[in-house]
Formats: structure tokens, sequence, C-alpha cells
């Protein structure tokens, strides 16, 4: 069974950095790309980026380039979402999700369990 | 605010039919057979139902049909289930090379 493991909720201060993982279970982690998608407190579904953990290249939505950095480690088949200073305004859920085809960019057919960030003083 | 429109909330009957519509523009629904729909119930990561416009990946019922007409996007339930009430989004490529997202449709049954 294909599955993508993320890390475990994390409380930050501002200004704190983070970084989450997304691990895969199995499928064979360089033949897809892994997306990231924010869900605000009761709010709809944001696209923040893709990587194609073969060779990390990254392509981020406008509204999330130079916030945050999208990374993957082939060899532990891992992806990573990190952030250098966290605002109150990234608290969210954030979810990993694996790409149906290999250059697929919009349809997510694995998702992980999403990581709560929340960032409060 | 989404970059694709989609109304706030529907509703049906069970059994009867419900079409869920996702408006965007020709830079991103216009340009591209490149649509995808997701279900999302409370406390749950989505579910993709449909790819590419109208293809349903495997293990979804074919009561969930898609469909594109010029800048618009429609998803159709048919023979509506309690276990359909959740939330639905629509996604789309663009000609910038990424990918927006509906404001998300609440669908109560």
């Amino acid at each position: 069974e294909v599955r993508l493991v993320q890390s475990g909720a994390e409380v930050r201060k501002p200004g704190e950095s983070l970084k989450i993982s997304c691990k895969d279970s199995g499928y064979g982690f360089t033949n897809y790309r892994i997306g990231w998608v924010r869900q605000m407190p009761g709010k709809g579904l944001e696209w923040m980026g893709i990587i194609d953990p073969r060779d990390s290249d990254t392509r981020y939505s406008p509204s999330f380039y130079g916030q945050v950095t999208m990374s993957a480690d082939k060899s532990i088949s891992a992806a990573y979402l990190q952030w250098s200073s966290l605002k109150a305004s990234d608290t969210a859920i954030y979810f990993c999700a694996k790409s149906r085809t290999p250059w697929e960019l919009n349809a997510f057919d694995v998702w992980g369990q999403g990581t709560m960030v929340t960032v409060a003083s | 605010q989404s970059d694709l429109t989609q109304p706030p909330s529907v509703s049906g009957s069970p059994g009867q039919s419900v079409t869920i519509s996702c408006t965007g523009i020709t830079s991103d629904i216009g340009s591209y057979n490149r649509v995808s729909w997701y279900q999302q119930s409370p406390g749950t990561a989505p579910k993709l139902l449909i790819f590419e416009v109208s293809n349903r990946p495997s293990g979804v019922p074919a009561r969930f049909s898609g469909s594109k007409s010029g800048n618009t996007a429609s998803l159709t339930i048919s023979g509506l289930q309690a276990e359909d009430e959740a939330d639905y989004y629509c996604s789309s490529f663009t000609t910038s090379s990424f990918v927006v997202f509906g404001g998300g449709t609440k669908l109560t049954v």
C-alpha cells in the first residue's frame, strides 16, 4: 500500500525556523513528484509548490515563492518543507501529496495525513 | 481570495444529482484539460476524485463525473448518498506552470 507519512504537529514562536517532513512508504519515491498544500484554519486548499525528488527541480506558487523552501532527499525517500522565520499567518495544516504520474503537477492521488503547524507567541 | 471560483455551498437530497461549477480564466481552465477535483471530509486529507477534466482514478464510483466548457469545469455527483457530504475542491494547471485551487464547495446531503 502506498503511504506518505508526515512528521508530527509543531508549535513555534514567530521568527523561529521549522522543517517538516514527508516520507514515502515504499512506492518508488523518485518515480513521482511531491507537492505541498496549505490549509489554513477553516479555509480552503492552497497549492504551494512541487518538487521532483530525482533532481530536486522545484516549482513554487508565486504566493509562496521566497516564503518557504522545498527540498528532498531521495536516499531516504523524504521530502521537506521549511521556513526560516515563521509568522503567525503560517499557522495551518500542511499536506504533502504524490503526483499521479511523474510529469503531473495537478493531480495528487496519495496524500499524507497532514502536519499542523501553530505559530504563536 | 481563490483563483478559481466555486459556489460556497450546494445541497441535494439522497438519490438526486448535483453539479458544482468551477470558473477560471483562459490562462488556467481555458488553456488545458488539466482540471482535477478533490473531496475532503472533516479532519481528513483530500481525496482525488477526477483528473484531466473527466477521468476517475481506480476506486472512485462512476457517480462522480467531470466536464469542461470554455473556462468552466463542472463536477456532477449522481445518486447522492449521505456519505457524499463533504467539501469539494477543483484545481487547474496554469500557463504560468503552477496550479491553482478553487475556494471549495460544501455539499450538504
